[in-house]
């Protein structure tokens, strides 16, 4: 059973407006989630995280927000650029053994147009 | 340096081959990763070492053998691989510590076809 679900495959946006990417848990463990973004050929690339103590956080364009009643997460990029395409992973974390094991989301592919 | 290296970028081989893939980072983080991602699917964990100590065996089968050799390198070990094994192999690698919470961060991965 899938622990993270991302239930977009793919989302398209115009350059400009808001990508807002969604993400929803089952394990109520989780106390950390992360969003990578990944280009074709490439690693994911971190891009943002929070904290389960938090309901938001921003850095630059992009936010995050965590319901923990609803175990629901979105990540708000403001204003989209065409740079901005590629696979957006969600990722979770539970507990803290000192290293990270992170359970990902399929993925959400954004494609933002000029 | 933030960057995590694999090689090779792409690798072919036989069902009867052995075959290894590196990884290696100078962040000094002391955990590693292996990943396996097919396509249209999320990276999947494999094994996870932690002060160049094995960790983490989710399951994999013993025709994958990870070795750690120092805390800068990780090393996959192929043999006798079946054509389902075909996927991205991605490295990651991260700090350790009961502080905060760690990201992960990755290679480009190594594209592998088992033929």
């Amino acid at each position: 059973d899938q622990q993270v679900k991302q239930n977009s495959p793919s989302l398209s946006v115009q350059e400009g407006r808001i990508s807002i990417l969604n993400c929803d848990y089952t394990n109520s463990m989780f106390d950390y989630f992360l969003w990578y973004k990944k280009y074709p050929a490439e690693g994911p690339t971190f891009l943002i995280s929070i904290s389960s103590i938090k309901d938001k956080n921003e850095d630059g364009r992009f936010t995050v927000f965590l319901n923990k009643s609803a175990k629901h997460l979105s990540l708000h990029i403001v204003p989209s650029q065409p740079g901005d395409s590629a696979v957006y992973f969600c990722a979770a974390s539970a507990g803290n053994s000192g290293y990270s094991t992170l359970t990902f989301g399929k993925g959400t592919m954004l494609l933002v147009s000029p | 340096d933030t960057e995590v290296t694999q090689t090779p970028k792409h690798l072919v081989m036989g069902m009867t081959n052995k075959k290894s893939l590196k990884c290696e980072q100078h962040m000094g983080h002391r955990a590693m990763y292996w990943y396996k991602q097919k396509a249209k699917k999320p990276p999947e964990l494999m094994f996870v070492y932690s002060y160049e100590k094995l960790s983490i065996n989710e399951s994999v089968p013993s025709r994958f053998s990870p070795e750690c050799p120092n805390s800068s390198l990780l090393n996959l070990h192929l043999h006798a691989l079946q054509p389902e094994d075909s996927a991205l192999y991605l490295c990651a690698s991260s700090r350790v510590g009961t502080d905060s919470y760690n990201e992960q961060f990755f290679g480009p991965g190594t594209r592998l076809t088992v033929l």
